[in-house]
C-alpha cells in the first residue's frame, strides 16, 4: 500500500549543529507534503510545507527539500537548539481534495546534545 | 487567534462505556479532521468534514465510531462500547479548506480500562 516513512527513528545532534531529517514516500501522485514537530504530550505543530511543483522551500531556520524523482523529502534545521528536541513527522496529502486526510510516517526523535 | 481546542484533555473510561470527544476548530476553518495516534506512531486519519458533512469517513475503524459536525464548526467524535484497544490520543485538526495546512489541537488522551 501507499505509505510515508522515515529512515531513522532517532537522531542525536550537538547543539548548534545542523540537523537533517529524511523521509521517503511511496505515492507518486501525492502533491502536498508537510513537516510537523510534536513535543511530548502535545499535538503536532506545523513547521513547513511544500507542494509538488517546488523542490525547495525555506522558512526560519528550516528548509524542506523535495526530490520527486526518488520520492524523498528532507527537513533541514539550522543551528539546532535545545527547544528543537521533539519527534518530527513528515506527512503526505493525496490528490482527493483533502478527503483522504494526511498520511504520516512513524516519526524521527531528534535529541539535542549540549 | 485561538487555535484548535479539544476537550477533555484526558478521559478514563471502562470497557463497554460510551465516550464523546469534542473539537473546536479555528474560527472560519471549513475543513475538520479527526486522527488517532497510538504510542510511538504517527497520527492515523479517521474522518474528514467539509462544512457539516462527512466528506470521507474511510478511516473510521468500525461502526462503533461516529462523528458529527451539525453546524459546521464544533465536532464530536463518539465511541460506543469502548474497547481497551481504543486507548490512544485522539487528535483534531482544522484547515481553511481542503488541501490547505492542517493545524492540530492538543488531543484527548483516552484510556479504556
Amino acid at each position: 500500500g501507499e505509505s510515508v516513512g522515515l529512515h531513522l527513528p532517532t537522531l542525536s545532534v550537538q547543539e548548534g549543529d545542523n540537523s537533517i531529517i529524511n523521509c521517503a514516500y511511496s505515492n507518486s501522485a501525492s502533491d502536498y507534503f508537510i513537516w510537523y514537530k510534536q513535543e511530548s504530550g502535545k499535538g503536532p505543530q506545523f513547521i513547513i510545507d511544500i507542494r509538488s511543483n517546488m523542490d525547495k522551500r525555506q522558512g526560519q531556520r528550516v528548509t524542506v527539500l523535495l526530490n520527486k524523482t526518488v520520492k524523498h523529502l528532507s527537513l533541514q534545521i539550522a543551528a539546532t537548539q535545545p527547544g528543537d528536541s521533539a519527534v518530527y513527522f513528515c506527512a503526505e496529502m493525496g490528490t482527493g481534495g483533502g478527503a483522504d486526510g494526511l498520511t504520516f510516517g512513524k516519526g524521527t526523535h531528534l535529541i539535542i546534545q549540549p | 487567534g485561538a487555535g484548535v481546542s479539544q476537550t477533555p484533555s484526558n478521559k478514563v473510561t471502562e470497557k463497554g462505556k460510551y465516550v464523546e470527544l469534542r473539537c473546536d476548530p479555528i474560527s472560519g476553518h471549513t475543513a475538520l479532521y479527526w486522527y488517532r495516534q497510538s504510542l510511538g506512531q504517527g497520527p492515523e486519519f479517521l474522518i474528514y468534514f467539509q462544512g457539516t458533512g462527512a466528506a470521507d469517513d474511510s478511516g473510521l475503524p468500525n461502526d462503533r465510531f461516529f462523528a458529527v459536525r451539525p453546524e459546521g464548526s464544533v465536532s464530536t467524535l463518539k465511541i460506543q462500547r469502548t474497547e481497551r484497544g481504543d486507548s490512544a490520543v485522539y487528535l483534531c485538526a482544522s484547515s481553511q479548506g481542503p488541501q490547505e495546512t492542517q493545524y492540530f489541537g492538543p488531543g484527548t488522551r483516552l484510556l479504556v480500562l
